[in-house]
């Protein structure tokens, strides 16, 4: 079956610009989290959607925002870019509950100039 | 504070050698754990979990873990490994009462020696 897929894989913005990542989750699942990954801060937990409803949220500015589709299908958005939102974002889906296992996209590498 | 620690940013090991990654913990309760590979440019591959039982868990590609809740610990070891194992490992865990999300630990980068 089809794994988790994201676009773009690569994507290059300025400061100050908005970007809209998108997440496509394994068939059935309906649980989707977004993470970033950068080399000084680690993996961190952005936001987690279920059912098209936010379940949980993680210590980001309110620039970071996400919604997800009635097909499961998520997006997240970055408004006024700063260099520091420079990171691979990854999207993990699951069936329901964490118990199932997430499984991971290959992620999105945004790189702000 | 409540934390992941993974005390090794990076191992080197030759090929056929054992491997030990360690992971600790410090949430009151017994949380999920979780330990993922990420080889480079690519997403995180889910090695092997543990929420309840047997404390000894077997993973893919040959992986095993030991949750001790004494120690706080839940350390990978793999008996022999292979050139393809050379990746950076995450162990992760959902804390109880604590949503649906992860808290990753920093990572531990394994070099594998011919």
């Amino acid at each position: 079956k089809a794994g988790v897929t994201q676009t773009p894989r690569y994507l290059i913005k300025t400061r100050g610009q908005q970007v809209t990542l998108s997440c496509s989750p394994i068939s059935g699942h309906r649980s989707v989290s977004w993470y970033q990954q950068t080399p000084g801060q680690g993996l961190q937990f952005l936001f987690e959607y279920f059912s098209e409803t936010q379940r949980n949220k993680g210590n980001f500015p309110g620039r970071f925002s996400g919604r997800q589709f009635s097909n499961s299908r998520s997006e997240m958005n970055v408004s006024t870019l700063e260099l520091g939102d420079s990171a691979l974002y990854l999207c993990a889906s699951s069936r329901d509950r964490v118990g199932y296992g997430y499984t991971f996209g290959s992620g999105t590498r945004l790189t702000v100039v | 504070a409540q934390s992941v620690t993974q005390p090794d940013i990076h191992i080197t090991v030759s090929e056929g050698a054992s491997l030990e990654l360690r992971c600790n913990y410090s949430y009151g309760a017994t949380p999920y754990l979780f330990w993922y590979v990420q080889s480079p440019g690519q997403g995180l591959q889910l090695l092997l979990k543990y929420f309840s039982g047997d404390t000894l868990v077997q993973g893919i590609k040959g992986f095993e873990a030991e949750f001790k809740r004494s120690q706080s610990s839940f350390n990978l070891r793999k008996p022999s490994v292979h050139w393809s194992d050379a990746a950076e490992y995450f162990c992760a865990v959902v804390p109880e009462n604590y949503g649906q999300n992860f808290v990753f630990g920093p990572g531990t980068r394994l070099s594998v020696l011919p």
